[in-house]
């Protein structure tokens, strides 16, 4: 079983609309739960991170992490055409580093 | 403030050759990490290394890739031999220290990717 499952879609959404991403785990000893963007030919950029369970704000974006499930969400609100990269959740529980392989998202214009 | 810089962005090498891959940190970043992407597989961890140490390989395979951080110079990824499983896109992160709380500044890299014919 892999540490850290995400769904690789691609998925394709209109602008305006609400986007829902997510990721499972299997590793209790996860503390901290980030969101990656990468666009195409670059190295991933750090969107949001949050420690523990609970939700996390940042303008259009939304990170929640729920422990009891082991699953973690990044909502994206009036989805706009720069958003179109591909979303990397990554986990750690202090050191390493592991990430789920990546949602390739489309918003189209 | 120039961020992490990776060089080549691009590199071929025929199965059989070396490939080295460079990495300079950011400025006042002394750890770097060392991730590959293969397509369908997400980001792996490779290594973990701080000047003049490795600190954690676990990630490595275990033959024909090998990796260095000087006291001078940029972090060098090296693969011998190389097989067309080795073509992939490889990242390097720096912080300025251990952490694995993403503000202090895990940075990465835009990559080189390497494909082997």
């Amino acid at each position: 079983q892999k540490e850290v499952e995400q769904d690789p879609g691609p998925l394709s959404v209109p602008e305006g609309a609400i986007v829902s991403l997510n990721c499972t785990y299997s590793n209790s000893a996860f503390q901290y739960f980030m969101w990656y963007r990468q666009y195409s030919r670059k190295g991933p950029e750090l969107l949001m991170y949050t420690y523990s369970s609970g939700n996390k704000e940042d303008g259009r974006f939304t990170a929640q992490v729920d422990k009891s499930s082991k699953y973690i969400s990044l909502f994206i609100r009036d989805s706009q055409p720069s958003d179109s990269a591909t979303y990397l959740c990554a986990m750690t529980p202090g050191n390493q580093f592991y990430f789920g392989t990546g949602t390739s998202l489309t918003v189209i214009p | 403030n120039a961020g992490v810089m990776q060089n080549p962005r691009h590199l071929v090498r025929r199965r059989g050759q070396e490939a080295r891959l460079r990495c300079s940190p950011m400025k006042g970043h002394s750890h770097v990490y060392w991730y590959r992407q293969l397509p369908e597989e997400g980001l792996k961890f490779m290594v973990y290394l701080q000047k003049e140490n490795i600190i954690d390989e676990s990630g490595m395979p275990k033959e024909r890739f090998s990796a260095e951080f000087p006291k001078e110079g940029p972090s060098i990824l090296r693969i011998q031999q190389v097989v067309r499983g080795d073509s992939a896109a490889y990242f390097c992160a720096s912080s300025p220290r251990t952490t694995g709380v993403p503000n202090y500044g895990y940075t990465f890299g835009s990559g080189t990717r390497l494909t082997v014919v």
